[in-house]
């Protein structure tokens, strides 16, 4: 089965301009998530989708990040406006009801310069 | 609250030889533990989980995990390692008394010398 898709892989923006990425997860995966990775440290969850609800968003900076999932498949997650701070990457994952294992993409690397 | 820790930033070891890279777990009852590996420039792949059962828990690429509840770890092995294994491991544990979501260490780099 394909596997969670991410666009873009590399993005490079200057501070205060917006991105956007993109996510689909795996199909018939009801939750989706969005983690954000700094270099050095492990991922931390930013948000998390049941369908097209949130479950979690506490850790999501909403002053300046934004994401939806309106139609509970693909989701996009955006930054406006980007700080220096904000270089990383963005990984998405889903997983089904049932399952027990939480499945990456890619990830979207971000500079901010 | 729900937590992992990696108490090795690198682990170096020479090809052919065992590696092991360590995790510990502080959870709420019962834990669903994780390993995953991130290869430069890549996303985070599934290695291996522990959710109930034998403690000796085997995955991909050749790699095992050992649960131990009364240590509270889930050391990643692996008997023969190979440069390619070279790469960044993480453990986690699925946070199943909040959101559901994955809580992971900080991560330890593998170097493997040929």
């Amino acid at each position: 089965e394909a596997g969670v898709a991410q666009s873009p892989r590399y993005k490079i923006i200057e501070k205060r301009q917006s991105v956007a990425f993109w996510c689909n997860p795996i199909s018939g995966h009801a939750t989706l998530y969005w983690y954000q990775q700094i270099l050095g440290q492990g991922p931390k969850l930013l948000i998390q989708f049941q369908n097209n609800g949130v479950v979690d968003d506490s850790q999501l900076p909403k002053d300046r990040f934004s994401a939806e999932r309106l139609k509970g498949v693909d989701s996009t997650l955006k930054i406006q406006p980007a700080k220096l701070e904000d270089s990383a990457v963005y990984l998405c994952a889903s997983n089904d009801r049932e399952g027990n294992t939480i499945y990456f993409g890619e990830g979207s690397w971000l500079t901010v310069v | 609250a729900q937590s992992v820790a990696q108490p090795e930033d690198q682990v170096n070891v020479a090809e052919g030889n065992p590696l092991t890279v360590k995790c510990t777990y502080s959870v709420s009852g019962n834990p669903y533990l994780f390993w995953y590996v991130q290869y430069p420039n890549r996303g985070l792949q599934f290695l291996l989980k522990y959710i109930t059962g034998d403690n000796l828990v085997k995955g991909s690429y050749g790699f095992e995990a050992e649960f131990n509840k009364s240590q509270t770890s889930f050391h990643l092995k692996k008997p023969s390692a190979l440069v390619s294994d070279s790469a960044l491991y993480f453990c986690a544990v699925r946070d199943l008394y909040n959101t559901d979501k994955l809580i992971f260490g900080t991560g330890t780099r593998l170097q493997v010398f040929p």
